[in-house]
């Protein structure tokens, strides 16, 4: 069966500090891959979305960048974090053939700068 | 913008009753996907609805999807307080790659 796996849970930070987030699927080859952030009481923001190694595509121009260096593996990252960078971050993966699929979201790390 | 649009933003309900929520959206689209969020943790996916469909059944939960009005409901029939959650839509546009999420409806079921 397929999982998929993200981590730190929680984490904060002090403004200006470096930020890497990981996540990992496993059970699947080929998915396509996500970045979505949730502001508090709102829906989701996508971030960035990956259909293969390397292959990366920006939805909103940010402090943010993401990288894709292993099939099942999404990384999301900043070099300074801003105030305005805290959220609840949410990784996702669905099956790459076609659209008609849903998606499955990890579990999600709670990001507070400070 | 938001491609999906959640109504009412909250709802409570007594253990038992039904709980709908609506969806719309804007743009012609290959599916819906409606998914469920407990507090503090990630979506859980309920059901996908394809663009030729117009119903379908998971258990408790029934999806409607009218494409002509561009909106979708979800209903939950007697419900638990396990219910409590936010509950979202998420729409495919049709020709592209990512689905696009609602602010979700909020809905608690009292005991």
């Amino acid at each position: 069966s397929q999982t998929i796996h993200q981590w730190p849970a929680t984490l904060v930070q002090p403004v200006g500090s470096p930020l890497s987030l990981e996540c990992t699927v496993e059970g699947t080859s080929n998915p396509n891959l996500y970045w979505y952030r949730q502001a508090a009481g709102r829906g989701l923001q996508l971030l960035f979305y990956s259909v293969g190694i390397g292959q990366i595509s920006s939805e909103v121009p940010q402090n943010l960048s993401a990288s894709r260096p292993q099939d099942r593996q999404f990384i999301l990252s900043s070099k300074k974090l801003l105030l305005s960078d805290s959220g609840f971050y949410l990784c996702a993966w669905s099956v790459r053939r076609g659209w008609d699929y849903g998606y499955t979201f990890g579990s999600g790390t709670r990001l507070t700068v400070v | 913008s938001q491609q999906g649009e959640e109504d009412p933003q909250a709802l409570s309900i007594q253990e038992g009753e039904n709980a709908t929520m609506n969806c719309s959206y804007k743009t012609s689209i290959n599916n819906l996907q409606w998914y469920r969020q407990n507090s503090g943790r990630g979506l859980v996916h309920l059901i996908l609805i394809r663009s030729n469909e117009r119903e379908k059944h998971s258990g408790r939960l029934r999806v409607t999807l009218d494409t002509s009005k561009k909106s979708s409901s979800l209903l939950i029939t007697a419900s638990r307080a396990a219910d409590t959650a936010s509950y979202f839509c998420a729409t495919a546009p049709l020709g592209a790659g990512k689905s696009t999420f609602g602010d979700g409806t909020t809905l608690t079921v009292k005991p």
